[in-house]
């Protein structure tokens, strides 16, 4: 059974730092990631999907990696501002079905 | 514009008293999911549609039902609610080949 571990649960970041979210899931045979953002009482906004033949994906001040031999994905936002503050979940598709697998989600905030 | 709608935004029922949560979609994608997620918890996949087929989540108690009447419409319906379905229920879209998962902006469903 895929399993899907996001560290740290929380993050409290002054704004302007540079950060790093992680992912990490039990079973490599995937058919592609994605990371979500989540604001509260709202539902989820995808940003980044990575196949499983792609390395990384990059959308303005975000930038995506997979590594599916160690099963793991990082979530690296540049110069972070206060309207990064939101939840980012990960979750795998597996190879067969359409299920998505998520992650308990990191729960950043971006300090003025 | 919205792709994933969902209504109503915001529902209270009582115990044991049936509700009937609607999404629609204008992405033309022929997978739709529903989704539970509960505070400060990670989504929880209750059934999806494939074209017209229906798969329901082993572990998806009997309680909740789901009709998918055409492509753009999805329902679910909640027999009978008890205080342990209160959550958000979050209605998703995914076509070939990259499933990426478009998700609308849920449903709180309240349970007095």
């Amino acid at each position: 059974k895929q399993e899907v571990t996001q560290i740290p649960a929380a993050l409290s970041v002054p704004e302007g730092e540079n950060l790093v979210l992680n992912c990490s899931f039990t079973d490599s045979a995937i058919y592609n990631l994605q990371w979500f953002r989540q604001d509260p009482g709202k539902g989820l906004t995808s940003l980044l999907l990575i196949q499983s033949s792609q390395r990384e994906q990059t959308s303005g001040r975000l930038n995506a990696s997979l590594d599916k031999s160690s099963g793991r994905s990082t979530l690296y936002i540049a110069a972070s501002q206060p309207g990064d503050s939101a939840t980012y979940l990960c979750a795998v598709r597996e190879t067969s079905g359409s299920r998505l697998t998520f992650g308990e989600g990191t729960q950043l905030t971006v300090n003025p | 514009d919205a792709m994933v709608i969902q209504n109503p935004r915001y529902q209270v029922t009582q115990f044991g008293k049936p509700v009937t949560l609607s999404c629609s979609q204008t992405l033309n994608h022929n997978v739709m999911y529903w989704y539970q997620q509960k505070s400060s918890q990670a989504p929880k996949l209750l059934f999806h549609y494939y074209d017209k087929d229906f798969n329901n989540e082993a572990d998806t108690p009997d309680n909740f039902q789901s009709r998918r009447p055409n492509t753009s419409f999805c329902f679910l319906d909640i027999r009978s609610p008890g205080l342990g379905d209160a959550a958000m229920y979050l209605c998703a879209t995914s076509r070939e080949p990259t499933y990426e998962q478009y998700f609308g902006p849920g449903t709180r469903l309240t349970v007095t």
